[in-house]
């Protein structure tokens, strides 16, 4: 069955350094999405992307955070400065569609750690 | 806005016990109601999913009904199996203001089956 997989699956960083979480989604689907859970919270949405720019994000997606899709397969997150905060579990998901009843395929995660 | 309120876990059970796990859920429209499951290294993966009022999502033993009238979709099982012990998210998609019908997640209730 088709997979989504995401690398490093665990990342250690320190405050202020550049990360780039990786992503390469379901060949056939169009629509990429990137999620985050703090540890005990909510499953967040950060931001979608389709046809190569980003269809919508969230106010935690600032000017600290971009996506790229540089090669037609992978799908990347990149945070500029990582902060304490951004320590959580990153995942990536595709689909199909983008409808009421979409159904998403997610990775196993990223987990950052920033000290 | 949209949001997913799930029941804190760990909801711990032995095997062959009957399982609800309660979810409760504000929207603005008419969303679509999702459980998805995560299992230890893997990512979410939709369990059964619901459109409309009244529907009955089920899936591998797993049951849930759209109540519109009490905003709700509880997950239940009647006989969980120690292969059951997961994390289950309670989602909702719905129209947004720009179009798009982005998940909401819940936090996730951790389920572990002791043989």
């Amino acid at each position: 069955e088709p997979e989504v997989t995401q690398t490093p699956s665990h990342q250690v960083t320190q405050m202020g350094q550049e990360v780039i979480l990786r992503c390469v989604p379901i060949s056939n689907h169009l629509y990429f999405y990137w999620y985050r859970q703090i540890l005990g919270q909510k499953v967040e949405f950060l931001v979608s992307f389709y046809n190569n720019e980003i269809s919508e994000k969230s106010e935690i997606f600032d000017d600290q955070f971009s996506v790229e899709r540089p090669d037609g397969s992978n799908f990347t997150l990149k945070i500029r400065s990582t902060k304490l905060e951004d320590s959580a579990m990153y995942f990536c998901a595709s689909s199909e569609r983008y409808s009421g009843a979409n159904v998403l395929t997610f990775g196993a995660g990223s987990r950052l750690t920033v000290l | 806005g949209n949001s997913v309120t799930q029941m804190e876990g760990p909801v711990t059970l032995s095997e062959e016990a009957f399982l609800t796990i309660n979810c409760t859920y504000t929207a603005t429209g008419y969303p679509s109601l999702f459980w998805y499951v995560q299992y230890p290294g893997e990512g979410l993966q939709l369990l059964l999913k619901a459109t409309k009022a009244d529907d009955k999502g089920s899936n591998k033993g797993f049951e849930a009904t759209y109540r519109k009238e009490t905003t709700s979709f509880h997950l239940e099982k009647g006989s969980v199996q120690v292969s059951d012990s997961a994390v289950y998210f309670c989602a909702l998609s719905d129209l947004r203001t720009g179009g798009s019908y982005i998940p909401t997640f819940g936090r996730g209730t951790s389920l572990i089956v002791h043989p």
